[in-house]
């Protein structure tokens, strides 16, 4: 089983703030880095797929880096808003010799954005 | 359709029973994966298709856990002699370049052990 660390676990931050998280996985076998929002009562929704190292990607207000060589990515938000609160999940796609090994999902960081 | 369609939406089911539940991906997605969420619970892994490949099986939690799918088409995941621990969301979701491209998520079936 992939371990996959997503750092904090929650997060409070005062709307209008900027924040960020860490994912972390393993740097061999790498084929991809995902990353997807998930809100309370709905099904996880893809923010970015990451390939190369040094990829950087940016969808509004949200950004993510991608570090392949030491295996972790950034996800970055600026200026927070309430509708951002979300639990934000990363997950590598990995291939090893045996086999793919999928998408494998970090535990999350739960967001939540303070009026 | 348009997107991932699971059903049923809601199972409850008595201990020891078997269920069935069943997965719809995107047409043309030739990947496909099935996770679980426990209350309180992350993602967790189950199975992975790609195509015509061997499924990805290292996450099923026991024997009594399978999964089939067919080319590309409908998946359904299978649990015999359910236990109160199976109670759980199980989610499906499908892309269409294996791990390149993003994957899309069902609305999950909400499977209940009493």
């Amino acid at each position: 089983i992939l371990n996959v660390e997503q750092s904090p676990q929650s997060l409070h931050v005062q709307e209008g703030d900027s924040t960020n998280f860490t994912c972390s996985f393993p740097s061999s076998n790498f084929y991809a880095l995902h990353w997807y929002r998930w809100e309370t009562a709905k099904s996880p929704e893809a923010l970015f797929v990451m390939t190369l190292n040094g990829d950087e990607k940016k969808k509004g207000r949200i950004s993510a880096t991608l570090n392949t060589k030491e295996g972790y990515s950034y996800l970055y938000i600026k200026g927070s808003q309430p509708e951002d609160s979300a639990t934000y999940l990363c997950a590598p796609f990995m291939y090893s010799g045996g086999g793919a090994d999928g998408l494998t999902f970090g535990k999350g960081t739960h967001l939540i954005i303070q009026p | 359709g348009a997107g991932v369609s699971q059903s049923p939406s809601n199972k409850v089911t008595e201990k020891g029973k078997d269920v069935e539940l069943r997965c719809d991906p995107i047409s043309g997605h030739t990947a496909l994966y099935w996770y679980r969420q426990r209350l309180g619970q992350g993602l967790e892994f189950l199975i992975y298709f790609q195509g015509n490949s061997a499924p990805d099986k290292s996450g099923l939690p026991s024997d009594r856990f399978s999964a089939e799918r067919t080319g590309e088409s409908v998946s359904t995941l299978t649990i015999q002699r359910t236990q109160q621990e199976d109670s759980a969301v199980y989610l499906c979701a499908s892309s269409n370049r294996q791990g390149y491209t993003e994957a899309f998520f069902g609305q999950g079936t909400r499977l209940t052990v009493v």
